[in-house]
């Protein structure tokens, strides 16, 4: 186990509804970066957060937005939900830098009705 | 771009065969970072390995070996003498250095059965 944590692990929500899913860092880390995986799919960066900062975002439009917390936590929020929304989100904590190994949580598994 | 590439969408072998799993990358960064997951149907990911760009030496851990090629972009993984343990999806990612974020581009990813 990596010591990143996610909850709720599971998550049914219906279009748009607005949804937030929670992350425990790694103890250290202070990097947060959050993925969504579709089924089948290889997991997609939507943003990372470095000391209560985004710092990187990919392509999701602005209804996805994040927090960090001062204890590294972080929140992912995603608002007016869509059927497209349906994926696992996984949350990855790292101690920062481009070249650091990433450790992932369990995914949180939305499902949008 | 920057793009990953697992062609192989799905492996089927027996236990105790040999297996490569295949990874073509793509990036205008001369430095990078690769990168080798293991995704269990439990859903975490799992680290296996991280090559610099600059750093193309093979590497061997147990049964799992590595074959990083710089000059076709290429970052396979070799699975010697199978096991049933082994079956997972398995991803390739790549980690640019531009934007200095560490995020991962991940391929597609390849589905790895080994029956007994």
């Amino acid at each position: 186990e990596t010591g990143v944590t996610q909850s709720p692990t599971h998550l049914i929500k219906t279009r748009g509804q607005q949804v937030t899913l929670r992350c425990s860092s790694q103890s250290g880390h202070n990097t947060v970066s959050w993925y969504q995986q579709a089924l089948g799919q290889g997991p997609q960066f939507i943003f990372q957060y470095y000391r209560e900062e985004e710092n990187g975002r990919g392509n999701f439009p602005p209804r996805f937005s994040g927090l960090q917390f001062p204890n590294y936590s972080s929140e992912l929020n995603v608002n007016a939900l869509e059927l497209d929304d349906s994926a696992l989100y996984l949350c990855a904590s790292s101690s920062g830098g481009y070249n650091n190994e990433q450790f992932f949580g369990p995914g949180t598994r939305l499902t949008v009705l | 771009a920057q793009k990953v590439t697992q062609a192989q969408t799905e492996i089927s072998v027996v236990e105790k065969e040999d297996v490569t799993l295949d990874c073509v990358y793509e990036t205008r960064d001369t430095t990078y970072y690769l990168f080798w997951y293991k995704q269990p149907p439990s859903g975490e990911l799992v680290f296996l390995i991280r090559r610099n760009s600059f750093d193309e030496q093979n590497e061997i851990s147990g049964r799992y070996s590595w074959n990083f090629q710089k000059s076709t972009s290429s970052f396979n993984f070799t699975i010697t003498a199978s096991q049933v343990v082994d079956s997972a999806v398995y991803f390739c990612a790549l980690s640019p250095f531009s934007g200095n974020t560490g995020k991962l581009i991940f391929g597609q990813g390849t589905t790895l059965q080994v029956k007994p």
